[in-house]
Formats: structure tokens, C-alpha cells, sequence
């Protein structure tokens, strides 16, 4: 099956620091990825939605400054969180479309938790 | 814009039984898809069935079946023979299919534990 996988799996980072996560499919390629962010205990929101060779489309309220995304290649995408503050700490799950189907499913890497201090 | 509701936050079951989540959903879109996700304590997302608008028979997935009631915007999952490795939350999803949009709009979740 399609497998996506994120890296780092945890993350611990002083507070005005960057931290870049990565996402990458692993044996389908994906032009388009998906960024959410799920705080304890909630459920998923999408922050952005990853387009291979052009700027990344942001949800309201999420802001593009912030939160860097790159989506270079058609197997990565990577999530960029500058200057982190501690309300930025959460669960960072990616996910991906394959582009060689017709299928609209989204396989989910297993997420990347951030610690801002 | 499209809303889903999950309106039980939390649900056990003894091993064996079955069990039934609720979804309702919100939406002016005739074209879309629902899917069930599932989520272990591991938090990665497992799909667990999913449902096409148009097709009016149910889906199911071995022990996974869905009640899908289109015209009551109800999306209701039941969970045969439950197993402990089912205990996780579980997250009833909407995708619009047209228009090019791909989002995946996420219910509140439940969390469902399986009893020995």
C-alpha cells in the first residue's frame, strides 16, 4: 500500500527557533500533499494544502509567514514553522494524494509532534 | 461550507458486540465522498471505509459496514464483532469532489474503547 512517511517523529525546540518537518511519499509520487495540525485531544485541521511546483494554498486564520511550505518535488513536501513560540507546540500530521490514480484517498504519514520551550 | 458532526465524544463496547458511531453532515454538494478514519493511540490515521454520494448501496469492509442516508446527511458506522485493536478515536470525514477541491473536512472524533 501507499506509504507516507514524516520526519522527524518528535521534535523539542527553543522558542524563537525554526524547525522544518518533512513529508515524503514513498512509492507513489504526489502533487498535491496535505499540512494538518491537530491539537491533544481535537480533531484534524488543515493548515495548507501543498502544491508540487507552486505556492501552497493556506486555510484562514493560518498564516503563511509563519508556517513556510515547499513542495519541490513530486515525493516531498516540507513544513517550515519559523520563529516557534510555544503555542505553536501540537501534532503536525501530513498527508498525500497519489497523482498516478483517480483515487481522491489521502494516505497519512504518522504525524510529527513539536515541542516549542 | 461543509460541517460534520460527531455527536458522541466517547463510547465502549465489550469485546465481541457491536457497536454503531454517528455522523451527520452539512453540505449544499451533490457530489462528495465520506470516509471513517481511524486513530490508535499510535495517532496515525488509518482509513477505515469510505462511501461515494452516488452510490446508494452501503459500503462495508469486512467487520466495517456504513448506514449512509443521503438525503438525512447521515453517515453512521458500525463496528462488528469489536476487537480490543479496535479501541481508537474515530473520525467521520466529507470531501467535495467538484471544483477541484480535495479538503478533507474532519468531524470532532470519538473515542471508542473495546472491553475485554
Amino acid at each position: 500500500g501507499a506509504v507516507v512517511s514524516q520526519h522527524p517523529s518528535w521534535v523539542i525546540c527553543k522558542s524563537g527557533t525554526s524547525v522544518k518537518i518533512e513529508c515524503r511519499s514513498l512509492d507513489f509520487q504526489a502533487t498535491t500533499m496535505f499540512w494538518y495540525r491537530q491539537f491533544p485531544k481535537q480533531s484534524l485541521m488543515l493548515m495548507a494544502t501543498s502544491n508540487e511546483g507552486s505556492k501552497a494554498t493556506y486555510e484562514q486564520g493560518v498564516e503563511k509567514d509563519k508556517f513556510l511550505i515547499n513542495h519541490a518535488s513530486l515525493t516531498l513536501s516540507t513544513l517550515t514553522v519559523t520563529s516557534a513560540h510555544p503555542e505553536d507546540s501540537s501534532f503536525y500530521i501530513c498527508s498525500a494524494r497519489d497523482s498516478g490514480t483517480n483515487s481522491y484517498e489521502q494516505y497519512f504519514g504518522p504525524g510529527t509532534r513539536l515541542t516549542v520551550t | 461550507a461543509q460541517t460534520v458532526t460527531q455527536s458522541q465524544p466517547e463510547m465502549s463496547v465489550q469485546e465481541a458486540e457491536t457497536v454503531t458511531l454517528s455522523c451527520t453532515y452539512d453540505t449544499s454538494e451533490n457530489n462528495y465522498y465520506l470516509f471513517w478514519y481511524k486513530q490508535p493511540p499510535s495517532r496515525q490515521m488509518i482509513l477505515v471505509i469510505r462511501q461515494e454520494a452516488y452510490k446508494q448501496q452501503n459500503a462495508t469492509e469486512n467487520r466495517f459496514s456504513v448506514n449512509f442516508q443521503k438525503a438525512a446527511k447521515s453517515f453512521s458506522l458500525k463496528i462488528s464483532d469489536s476487537q480490543l485493536g479496535d479501541t481508537a478515536m474515530y473520525f467521520c470525514a466529507f470531501m467535495k469532489t467538484m471544483g477541484g477541491s480535495e479538503k478533507l473536512v474532519f468531524g470532532k472524533g470519538m473515542k471508542l474503547t473495546v472491553n475485554p
